[in-house]
């Protein structure tokens, strides 16, 4: 059935390495999103793609990175250069343009050593 | 830049009474306004998608209401159950990509 992975759902990294956290949809939507969510706050926006090969930076975009070279994936990078890493990321999906409604995956849950 | 404000933060009732959770947003000229739930260390399941010209949307027990030129939404909970207790996220589609989420409020229906 439809939805959204994301994998791994935890993570373990010790400082200095970049990791990549992956997000696979069949949904066929064109916009994909990375969010991120830290105890007691609201989502916030880390980058997202409104079709492939195109990507915008959000609201938190240093430090991390992404790409788009096909419309299923949408995979993030955590590298060195951001300062505190863990927390739980959320990818999510939208279709119909601007008007859609948005799916969520799982999450995964990044820790630093 | 859009601001939206869900209050209160946590809220915690017994079980069978109706639950009505409030989101309010700054700016209104929206796309849409969508109602999600969080479970403990989970992602986002979607409950409810209110479009720019519409005024509610129902789905079994829930009910949820949209005034743009008030910048309000309302979430309903008919007869709460345990399996209510959750946090509920509200969050508006502007006119580009960019969503903005509440807080969220954090329910506890108790037994």
């Amino acid at each position: 059935d439809g939805g959204i992975t994301q994998s791994p759902k935890y993570l373990f990294r010790k400082e200095g390495q970049n990791v990549t956290l992956s997000c696979e949809q069949n949904l066929n939507h064109d916009a994909m999103y990375w969010y991120r969510q830290d105890p007691g706050q609201g989502l916030r926006l880390i980058y997202y793609s409104q079709i492939v090969n195109d990507f915008q930076k959000g609201d938190i975009a240093e430090g991390y990175s992404v790409s788009r070279e096909k419309k299923e994936s949408f995979p993030l990078t955590v590298t060195s250069a951001q300062k505190n890493p863990t927390a739980f990321y959320l990818c999510a999906s939208r279709g119909q343009g601007a008007t859609g409604e948005l799916f969520f995956g799982e999450g995964s849950r990044l820790t630093v050593l | 830049k859009q601001e939206v404000t869900q209050i209160p933060a946590a809220l915690s009732v017994p079980e069978g009474e109706n639950l009505v959770l409030n989101c309010s947003f700054t700016d209104s000229a929206i796309y849409n306004l969508q109602w999600f739930r969080q479970d403990p260390g989970k992602g986002l399941t979607s409950l409810l998608l209110i479009q720019s010209s519409q005024r509610e949307q129902t789905s079994g027990r829930l009910n949820a209401s949209l005034d743009k030129s008030s910048g309000r939404s309302t979430l309903y909970i008919a007869a709460s159950q345990p399996g209510d207790s959750a946090t509920y996220l509200c969050a508006v589609a502007p006119d580009d990509y960019k969503l903005s989420f509440g807080a969220g409020t954090t329910v506890t229906v108790r037994a």
